[in-house]
């Protein structure tokens, strides 16, 4: 059973440009939950997904942001006109309940 | 929402010597995790403990969910030891929370 995977494992961007991470869960595993960690600090939660529903988005910025987890396919965590600020490191847990496993993450850099 | 506390920030220790970290949290929870994010980013799941004691191997975990804290003991540390150790937790309630992670607690281990 692959573990959870993220991908790309870095992305680069412009200011302006979007951004769109990728997040396959382990098998049989129906909850996502996304997280951004700035270096030197801890992760701040962003949004919690359940197949084609959004349980949670509360950490999430309203504008810019989106993710969704459709019934098929990966999730995808969708950064618009990206600013030098959304430059960190951006985790993808999935559980089957309640144990979360974690891909390697995405760091995002924004020139 | 759930506020969650990790002591020390910060921790130095000789190979081989003994260490607890712990975990306050201001409400009731459903679960609580504890992870090690290794000096590369990455995150591992060390135990799943909403409750009682459980041990593997050098590592040990106590969550005493009435006095709402978590301690992790680190025996005969080593030095691949070394990283940040996060708690987690998932707010006590009938449905599925989001996740909360604690600050964490830096450690390194020197030969």
């Amino acid at each position: 059973n692959a573990g959870v995977m993220q991908n790309p494992r870095h992305l680069v961007r412009r200011r302006g440009q979007e951004a769109r991470l990728r997040c396959s869960p382990m098998k049989g595993h129906s909850h996502v939950y996304w997280y951004r960690q700035l270096p030197e600090e801890g992760l701040k939660f962003m949004v919690y997904l359940q197949k084609e529903n959004i349980i949670d988005e509360s950490g999430m910025p309203k504008e810019r942001f989106s993710a969704e987890f459709p019934k098929e396919g990966p999730s995808i965590l969708r950064i618009q006109q990206v600013v030098r600020g959304d430059s960190a490191a951006y985790f993808c847990a999935s559980s089957p309940d309640r144990k979360l496993f974690f891909g390697s993450g995405t760091q995002l850099s924004v020139l | 929402g759930i506020q969650v506390e990790q002591s020390p920030p910060d921790l130095i220790l000789q190979e081989g010597a003994n260490s607890t970290l712990r975990c306050n949290f201001s409400d009731s929870v459903n679960n609580l995790q504890w992870f090690h994010q290794n000096p590369w980013g990455q995150l591992i799941n060390l135990f799943y403990i909403p409750s009682g004691t459980k041990q593997n191997g050098r590592l040990s975990a106590t969550t005493v969910a009435t006095e709402r804290y978590s301690l992790l003991y680190i025996s005969s540390s080593q030095t691949t030891d070394s990283g940040v150790y996060f708690c987690a937790v998932e707010r006590e309630g009938t449905s599925y929370d989001k996740v909360i992670f604690g600050p964490g607690t830096s450690l390194s281990v020197i030969p």
